[in-house]
């Protein structure tokens, strides 16, 4: 069964720290892998994809990183603010063996809270 | 949320009654796809569709029912069939799937709505 695991389920850090999220998972066959950031009452939106031949993708103080071997991925945010406040969510897709789709598989997301 | 608008944002249904969700995208998306998200869950998905008058069940389809008569338009039926149908739903669109591109599996969200049952 495909599965994808988060880690913390929350945290809480002060502004301007740094902090690192983790996401493990169990999908085959992998075709890529995306971190979604989802504001409270709102819909998620993606921050980066990574796909088998990238292990490190930024995208300004995000920057996620990719270990197929291990099947596991990290975001990293930096200098963190106030509205980084949300939930990050780890989403995997797999190849379908018909159809041509992609089959999502979401984690249940780490609800990260930035305080002054 | 991009061009995915859904409506109602709040909605209240008592037990027995059916009542619909819409979505609305103009990012020209050929698929679209519904989402139930729980506390401490992930997204599971309801229903999707890869083309107009075409729609395939997802994990948690029981209970529910769509349409896709335009392809701008992806509404939701949660009917009385559904026994635990409160949730924060969500509706997403992508570009056609395709396992050769892997940017069509970035899905576009709106805003969802929240049904509750009184």
């Amino acid at each position: 069964k495909n599965q994808v695991e988060q880690s913390p389920q929350s945290l809480i850090i002060l502004e301007g720290k740094n902090c690192t999220l983790q996401c493990n998972y169990t999908v085959s066959p992998f075709s890529n892998l995306r971190w979604y950031k989802q504001d409270t009452g709102r819909g998620p939106v993606s921050l980066t994809i990574m796909t088998f031949s990238e292990n490190t993708k930024s995208n300004g103080r995000y920057t996620a990183t990719l270990d197929a071997d291990t099947k596991q991925s990290s975001l990293h945010i930096t200098a963190s603010q106030l509205s980084d406040s949300a939930s990050y969510i780890c989403v995997v897709s797999a190849r379908t063996l018909t159809g041509g789709g992609n089959k999502l598989t979401f984690g249940t997301g780490t609800q990260l809270k930035v305080e002054l | 949320d991009g061009g995915i608008t859904q409506s109602p944002k709040y909605l209240f249904r008592k037990e027995g009654q059916n009542v619909t969700l819409s979505c609305e995208q103009n990012l020209n998306h050929d698929a679209m796809y519904w989402y139930r998200q729980d506390p401490g869950q992930g997204l599971r998905l309801i229903y999707y569709s890869q083309i107009v008058n075409d729609f395939q069940k997802g994990d948690i389809a029981e209970g529910y029912s769509v349409s896709r008569e335009k392809k701008e338009s992806f509404p939701l039926t949660v009917t009385s069939a559904q026994k635990n149908p409160t949730a924060f739903y969500l509706c997403a669109s992508s570009i056609a799937l395709s396992p050769l591109r892997p940017q069509s599996s970035e899905q576009f969200f709106g805003p969802g709505t929240r049904l509750t049952v009184l």
